[in-house]
């Protein structure tokens, strides 16, 4: 089965300070991960995916199939990254999330 | 382009109402999906369609129905709401299985 598990409900950093938001996941084929935001009053959209190995927004993620985790950073956290993080994984048919994380950049 | 529309945005139901709640995307995506967001759950995978005419159920399926007889358009259906169905619901589609998913503003649904 796969399942995709995200440890921190809620993250609070200072503005400027790095941010590391934990996705671990289990799935017996080759993963397809993602990591979705969503802003305050915005809809849910897709701010990276591993696949594609590039940086937004100044987030990234590796993939660490040996620890099975994606975690997501960036360097320097700005007030404007607040907002709810999802990872997902792609498997046998569909999308799976993990619970979310809250992420809260203090000023 | 709309994108992901939902309807309605909002919708309160007593005990054992039905009611569809509609989804529509202008994008000519093969792929649409419903999902529901709970406190604590993320979002968990209610049914899905792969083109016209087909659907498959998800994660959690038991209590919902769905039809997709036009390409554009991917409809829920809620028979005899029970309060445990009270969250908020997202429709989403995609080009293709793996490609980027669109998401729909959401419809918050209290059932009483």
């Amino acid at each position: 089965a796969q399942r995709v598990t995200q440890p921190e409900k809620l993250l609070s950093v200072f503005k400027g300070a790095p941010v590391e938001l934990k996705c671990n996941y289990s799935y017996s084929g080759s993963p397809e991960l993602f990591w979705y935001v969503q802003y305050s009053r915005q809809r849910l959209q897709l701010l990276l995916r591993h696949i594609s190995r590039e940086s937004i927004k100044g987030f990234t993620a590796d993939l660490n199939k040996g620890e099975t985790s994606f975690h997501l950073k960036k360097p320097f956290a700005q007030e404007e990254d607040s907002a709810m993080y999802y990872c997902a994984l792609w498997g046998a048919q569909k999308l799976v999330f993990g619970q979310g994380t809250r992420l809260t950049i203090n000023p | 382009n709309a994108g992901v529309t939902q309807t309605p945005k909002f919708r309160v139901l007593k005990t054992g109402q039905s009611m569809t709640l509609l989804c529509a995307q202008d994008m000519n995506h093969e792929y649409m999906y419903w999902y529901r967001q709970d406190p604590g759950m993320g979002l968990r995978l209610i049914h899905y369609s792969v083109g016209e005419g087909t659907t498959a159920k998800g994660e959690v399926p038991d209590g919902y129905n769905v039809s997709r007889l036009k390409k554009q358009n991917f409809l829920l259906g809620l028979e005899s709401a029970a309060p445990s169905q009270t969250s908020v619901y997202f429709c989403a589609s995609s080009f293709e299985r793996y490609n980027e998913q669109f998401f729909g503003p959401g419809t918050r649904l209290t059932v009483l």
